[in-house]
């Protein structure tokens, strides 16, 4: 079973600094997808950034942008001139797959990521 | 173009009684998926369907929940005889094709079971 890990239950920083979240997954598929996604307070999910695993270039959205190393299945975020509408919980997700290729998606259990003004 | 909507956004029931939860997809989306997500955690994927199928339920529990995306209407998600231990916001995504691409989330129904 694939499995997502998020070893950082909470993160601060200052407002205009950056910080990286951290994600670690484990998968035997050589061809996948990696997803960060955004829960405010309001709890609707947002897609933040994917990144497709064939593709050796870091995926960037804007002021968010990805460490994507697949041999240490490592999967980072890092968000730069940090804002305060930036608070929110952080979820790492891959696509599950089960014998009949389900394509649900795996969660880590969050990063909460306060902004400091 | 509208998101995915989810109603009703918040539930009441008492223990014993029966919680449906709709979720009507982004239009012309055809995947849609329920998740489960319990205080201070992330979500937890329960089924995944097509219309008028089940493709993979295997994070369903197997009594007293069912789901369905008929050909047309909402996906419902049936929770029977519900218990404390079910109270939690229940979360619909939708996706116009299966894996790689982005799943769309709707708000969220947030259950609690008296």
């Amino acid at each position: 079973a694939q499995t997502v890990t998020q070893s950082q239950p909470e993160m601060s920083v200052q407002e205009a600094e950056t910080v990286t979240l951290s994600c670690t997954y484990d998968t035997s598929e050589s061809d996948y997808y990696l997803f960060w996604y955004k829960q405010p307070p309001s709890r609707q999910m947002i897609l933040v950034i994917r990144q497709e695993a064939y593709k050796q270039q870091n995926a960037t959205e804007n002021r968010f942008s990805v460490n994507f190393q697949k041999a240490a299945k490592s999967f980072s975020l890092k968000i730069s001139d940090s804002q305060l509408g930036d608070a929110a919980m952080y979820f790492c997700a891959y696509p599950c797959r089960s014998g009949g290729g389900a394509d649900g998606l795996t969660f880590g259990k969050g990063t909460h990521l306060i902004i400091q003004p | 173009n509208a998101g995915v909507m989810q109603n009703p956004r918040h539930l009441v029931r008492r223990r014993g009684q029966e919680a449906r939860l709709r979720c009507s997809p982004v239009k012309g989306h055809s995947h849609v998926y329920w998740y489960r997500q319990l205080p201070e955690e992330g979500l937890k994927f329960m089924v995944y369907l097509q219309k008028e199928n089940i493709i993979d339920e295997s994070g369903m529990p197997k009594e007293r929940f069912s789901a369905e995306f008929p050909k047309e209407g909402p996906s419902i998600l049936r929770i029977q005889q519900v218990v404390r231990g079910d109270s939690a916001a229940y979360f619909c995504a939708s996706s116009p094709r299966q894996i790689s691409d982005e799943q769309f989330f709707g708000p969220g129904t947030r259950l609690t079971v008296l």
